[in-house]
């Protein structure tokens, strides 16, 4: 299957500091999607990308696709607590059914 | 949350013992998902449906069978629970806004003693 390596595994970070993580997979894909999971919870989409270079904000929420289309990463601006949960990467291709989900950036604010 | 159910929320078994995991979806989505997540394993694809009566499978299906009699229910089964099967499974649709999104529901965490 496709190898997708997301990093770090987990960050401790204090309140108001910026966060940044990414995924970088061993082949070519057109679609990546960034979703967040808290405790308990099924994970949320954050943003979806679809356009090599391409840059999306939904909030403090940054996200790119690599020009190369093998990697994106996801950036925090001026974290807060409620930002706390795991982070997954997931790719694709139009017309295939299905999602492959990296194994997760856990984040945690130390208060 | 795209209408997703998921029952039991919470189940303990033993091994050997049969298994069902329902999942709900009120919106008539066409496709639905079954994913388990395990710690450093992220969520990996067990089977997934893309119609009444046509599922295949994903990554980890060994030990796993799934029906779709109707658009809203799909079913997750495992036939003889073994305890490497405890994990926390969560259900997804695919949306229609964006291409390849996917909408989860709240999770089922079994336990295989």
């Amino acid at each position: 299957g496709q190898q997708l390596n997301q990093s770090p595994q987990s960050m401790f970070i204090q309140e108001g500091e910026d966060v940044s993580m990414n995924c970088t997979s061993s082949s070519i894909f057109n679609t990546w999607l960034w979703y967040k999971q808290e405790p308990g919870e099924g994970p949320v989409l954050l943003i979806a990308l679809y356009k090599a270079g391409e840059l999306t904000s939904n909030g403090r929420l940054t996200a790119q696709f690599g020009i190369t289309r093998k990697d994106s990463f996801l950036n925090i601006s001026a974290s807060i607590p409620s930002d706390v949960g795991i982070y997954f990467c997931s790719i694709s291709n139009f017309g295939n059914e299905k999602l492959t989900f990296g194994t997760g950036t856990r984040l945690t604010i130390i208060p | 949350d795209a209408g997703i159910t998921q029952s039991p929320r919470h189940k303990v078994t033993e091994t050997g013992t049969p298994v069902t995991l329902r999942c709900h979806q009120t919106e008539n989505h066409r496709y639905m998902y079954w994913y388990r997540q395990d710690p450093g394993h992220g969520l990996r694809l067990i089977h997934y449906s893309y119609g009444v009566k046509d599922t295949d499978k994903g990554e980890v299906s060994d030990g796993y069978s799934v029906s779709r009699s109707k658009t809203e229910d799909f079913l997750l089964t495992l036939e003889s629970a073994t305890s490497s099967q405890t994990s926390v499974y969560f259900c997804a649709v695919r949306g229609t806004v964006f291409p390849n999104e996917q909408f989860f529901g709240p999770g089922t965490r079994l336990t295989v003693l």
